[in-house]
């Protein structure tokens, strides 16, 4: 089963810019892959961010942005507010099973 | 918009069998091409995949629980379900179902297995 890779924990100044990756241990990450983003925050449970390498729901804020970068997929805030504190997930699609990372804690401060 | 809302037994003895269900409104389950997908999360860690039902008739299991979960639809109900067999403490978690693609997940319902 593949391994997903992420960032254990990131932190930003408010109104900074930071990039959050999701890596395979499969190899490049492809938009065949279908990435998602996930935020959670505490004593909530998850929110779809970006689905499908780059795609948002309604709610999404337009500061998030997802991409493919160096062969991984990547989850880019721009211009970062307190809110956005929590954790983020990645969620890899290999032909049918999903296998979600470890998280990554992004910390505005 | 689709809304999804899972119920089921809080607490389950070990051994046992958990038997969850994922109601769905705002939508039919039958239609389209989409995932229906279990997750669960213990508390204070991170998210699993359990495994889902493409509205093909296709499953696809986590391998690490494959031989004790099994999830179905019932399209006369609007709803699908899971079932996970030979459960231990390990199995105490939060379990979400979700509609992949997009972002379609309930809020999740606490499982505790304990005697």
């Amino acid at each position: 089963q593949a391994v997903v890779t992420q960032e254990p924990s990131v932190t930003v100044s408010p109104g900074g810019t930071v990039t959050l990756t999701c890596g395979s241990s499969t190899g490049t990450v492809s938009s065949s892959l279908y990435p998602y983003w996930l935020q959670q925050k505490p004593g909530q449970g998850p929110r779809t961010l970006i689905f499908d390498t780059n795609n948002k729901p309604s709610w999404t804020p337009a500061r998030f942005s997802g991409s493919l970068l160096g062969g991984k997929a990547a989850l880019t805030l721009s211009g970062a507010q307190p809110e956005d504190e929590a954790e983020y997930y990645c969620l890899l699609w290999f032909s049918g099973f999903a296998v979600f990372g470890g998280g990554t804690k992004l910390t505005v401060l | 918009q689709v809304q999804l809302q899972e119920s089921g037994p809080g607490l389950v003895e070990p051994s046992q069998t958990l038997s969850l269900t994922c109601v769905v409104s705002g939508g039919s389950i039958s239609s389209g091409r989409y995932s229906w997908s279990w997750i669960r999360q213990p508390a204070g860690k991170g998210l699993e995949w359990i495994g889902r039902f493409y509205t093909t008739g296709i499953t696809n299991y986590n391998p690490s629980l494959k031989s004790r979960v099994t999830i179905s639809l019932d399209t006369s109900k609007n709803e699908f379900s899971l079932k996970l067999s030979s459960l231990t403490a390990a199995d105490t978690a939060v379990y979400y179902c979700a509609r992949f693609p997009g972002d379609s997940w309930g809020q999740g319902t606490q499982v505790t297995v304990s005697s």
